[in-house]
């Protein structure tokens, strides 16, 4: 089955600046990359996916990128704030629902 | 809309009891997910239903698992009998085909067996 590396495991940034998270899949096939955020006490939620046919894609201060012949992908939050302290999972999968999700970030962003 | 709505939101059994763990996703959704998140194995996907009909539950780590969907508006997921390592935050989740593959969570029960 698909195996999703993310790292690192933990990050701490100054605010205002930008955070980078990297996560490298193995099934090849694999063709939707979703990026969640879970909050203290809650349930993951999405906060931005590519598919395989896009090489980048941006929604306000976050971005994604993936480079498929690297199986790798990642997240970028640029002008971090203090409510962007979270857990971020990146997960992969060949079919939409059939998700794999990388261990986890933990970013705390320092005020 | 509620969003998926998970119940109990904690639990704290011995070992050796039932535990039903309970959901009712978002309606219209006809896609109802089960995951299990630990700080040792992160998510795991146990079980997903389409149209109330279990597609892949290779994700359900024994027997003593088992999950039902008896219609489109909840879903159980059951351990009988529980064990200490099945200690766990365990997720809902739904989503509909019209999100592509956006995935809904609720707010997940936090199990303890002592």
């Amino acid at each position: 089955g698909e195996n999703v590396e993310q790292h690192p495991s933990t990050l701490s940034v100054q605010e205002g600046d930008s955070a980078v998270i990297k996560c490298t899949y193995s099934d090849s096939a694999s063709n939707y990359f979703p990026w969640y955020k879970q909050e203290l006490g809650k349930g993951p939620q999405l906060i931005i996916d590519i598919r395989s046919n896009v090489g980048e894609k941006k929604d306000q201060r976050i971005a994604v990128t993936l480079n498929k012949t690297a199986k790798h992908f990642s997240l970028h939050i640029t002008e971090t704030q203090p409510e962007d302290s979270a857990v971020y999972f990146c997960a992969a999968s060949r079919e939409d629902y059939k998700l794999s999700f990388g261990a986890g970030t933990t970013v705390t962003v320092r005020a | 809309d509620a969003g998926v709505i998970q119940s109990p939101r904690h639990e704290v059994t011995e070992m050796g009891q039932e535990v039903t763990l309970r959901c009712k996703p978002i309606s219209g959704h006809d896609y109802l997910f089960w995951y299990r998140q630990t700080m040792m194995r992160g998510l795991e996907l146990l079980i997903y239903f389409n149209n109330n009909v279990p597609i892949d539950d290779s994700g359900m780590p024994e027997d003593r698992f088992s999950a039902k969907m008896p219609n489109a508006s909840f879903s159980t997921l059951k351990i009988q009998p529980s064990e200490p390592r099945d200690s766990a935050v365990y997720f809902c989740a739904s989503s509909g085909t019209e999100n592509t593959g956006e995935l809904f969570f609720g707010e997940g029960s936090r199990l303890t067996v002592l």
